[in-house]
């Protein structure tokens, strides 16, 4: 089955700094990578996704690249506001067929102002 | 429309008890998954249902068993509560076309004594 591995588990940074949180998968079929953010006591929710046939998404402060042949995907996020702290899940399907999600570790980001 | 809604929210039990956690979806996906997540943890795959009538086996089954109701409904039965299954447990659900994202429920966090 999928293996996906997450660093670093916690990550502290100044606002207005950058952060970048890593995932490594083992899957070679896999083509779907969503990314979650968990703020404390709530359910993750998707905050940006990327299918294979992209090396890289965008959406305002946030961005997903892929590297496909080393198997291993990033999300970036800029220009860092305390609201940004919570912990971010990578995951990623399991073979062609995509029912199946294997999730990371997590990675607790903290903001601090 | 509520999206993914579980029910209770909390619950207490004690060792040996039985429980059934419930969950509904109004966004017509025929797949859903149950999820436990342990402290400080990442999300951890117990069963899913890829469309009304199936179930198969997750990372974690053992001492938990589902029904697919119908196509809105995906219940989580312990048969035997034991303090190791204590736990937030997330519901979600996703679109059958492959490669798409999965939408969570607010979770029911449960306590085994």
């Amino acid at each position: 089955g999928e293996n996906v591995e997450q660093h670093p588990s916690t990550l502290s940074v100044q606002e207005g700094d950058s952060a970048v949180i890593k995932c490594t998968y083992s899957d070679s079929a896999s083509n779907y990578f969503p990314w979650y953010k968990q703020e404390l006591g709530k359910r993750p929710q998707l905050i940006i996704d990327i299918r294979s046939n992209v090396g890289e998404k965008k959406d305002q402060r946030i961005a997903v690249t892929l590297n496909k042949t080393a198997k291993h995907f990033s999300l970036h996020i800029t220009e860092t506001q305390p609201e940004d702290s919570a912990v971010y899940f990578c995951a990623a399907v399991e073979g062609a067929a995509g029912n199946k999600l294997t999730f990371g570790g997590g990675t607790r980001v903290l903001v601090k102002p | 429309n509520a999206g993914v809604t579980q029910t209770p929210k909390f619950q207490v039990l004690k060792t040996g008890q039985s429980m059934t956690l419930q969950c509904a979806q109004d966004m017509n996906h025929n797949s859903m998954y149950w999820y436990r997540q342990d402290p400080g943890m990442g999300l951890r795959l117990i069963y899913y249902s890829a469309s009304e009538g199936t179930t198969d086996k997750g990372e974690v089954p053992n001492g938990y068993n589902v029904s697919r109701l119908n196509k809105r409904e995906f219940s989580l039965r312990l048969e035997s509560a034991a303090p190791s299954q204590t736990s937030v447990y997330f519901c979600a659900s996703k679109r059958t076309q492959s490669n798409q994202p999965q939408h969570f429920g607010d979770g029911t966090r449960l306590s085994i004594l």
